[in-house]
């Protein structure tokens, strides 16, 4: 068992619908939680971080973990077309292991006109 | 753009070779990252160092080996090359007390034939 997993989609939804991306994990060691948007053929690009529990707000996009449920998810508002793109949850430990990021799989978005 | 370059874009090589990919952090950024990204097994951690020094090591294959300089640049050599190498590799860097920032670069696309 992965010590993340994520749901490969594709996920297809109409221009302005709200998009719900979510990650499980089984490491009750992570504290750091990560958002990252990838185009295709470019670099993973940091959306939005979250230490432990809570929400994370930043224009339309709002992150929230629950640790005792060890589930993260991503929630874009007003989705545009240009949020077509994969969606990648990354996560921590608070110490040890250098800065080493485990990712999800990754989720692929498709926002249509 | 990340500020973190990669060079080169593509390369295409035969089984059993050597190649060489580079990487440049972010201006000020001491940790640089080797990532490794296939179809099949999403964004692996192959490994890190810190201002020179071997800082955390991941799924990193023993025919693989990495180096950072003094200027911080940041070598990966992949020696006896295979067909399962073929992947896209990323390099990212990250600064100091910024734990869960990582920036990626646009990738090196290596296909092994």
């Amino acid at each position: 068992q992965k010590e993340v997993e994520q749901d490969p989609g594709p996920l297809s939804v109409p221009e302005g619908a709200i998009v719900s991306l979510n990650c499980t994990y089984s490491n009750s060691a992570f504290q750091y939680f990560m958002w990252y948007r990838q185009y295709s053929r470019k670099g993973p690009e940091l959306l939005m971080y979250t230490y432990s529990s809570g929400n994370k707000e930043d224009g339309r996009f709002t992150a929230q973990v629950d640790k005792s449920s060890k589930y993260i998810s991503l929630f874009i508002r007003d989705s545009q077309p240009s949020d077509s793109a994969t969606y990648l949850c990354a996560m921590r430990g608070l110490t040890g292991g250098g800065n080493k990021l485990t990712f999800g799989t990754g989720t692929q978005l498709k926002v249509e006109l | 753009d990340s500020g973190v370059t990669q060079t080169p874009k593509h390369l295409i090589t035969a089984t059993g070779q050597r190649v060489t990919l580079r990487c440049s952090p972010r201006s000020g950024d001491l940790s640089v990252y080797w990532y490794q990204q296939s179809l099949d097994q999403g964004l692996q951690f192959l490994i890190q160092y810190y201002n020179g020094e071997e800082r955390a090591k991941g799924n990193i294959l023993e025919r693989f080996s990495a180096q950072q300089f003094p200027d911080l640049h940041s070598e990966l050599n992949l020696s006896s090359l295979e067909l399962g190498d073929s992947a896209l590799y990323f390099c990212a860097s990250s600064a100091e007390g910024r734990l869960y920032e990582q920036y990626f670069g646009p990738g090196t696309r290596l296909t092994v034939t």
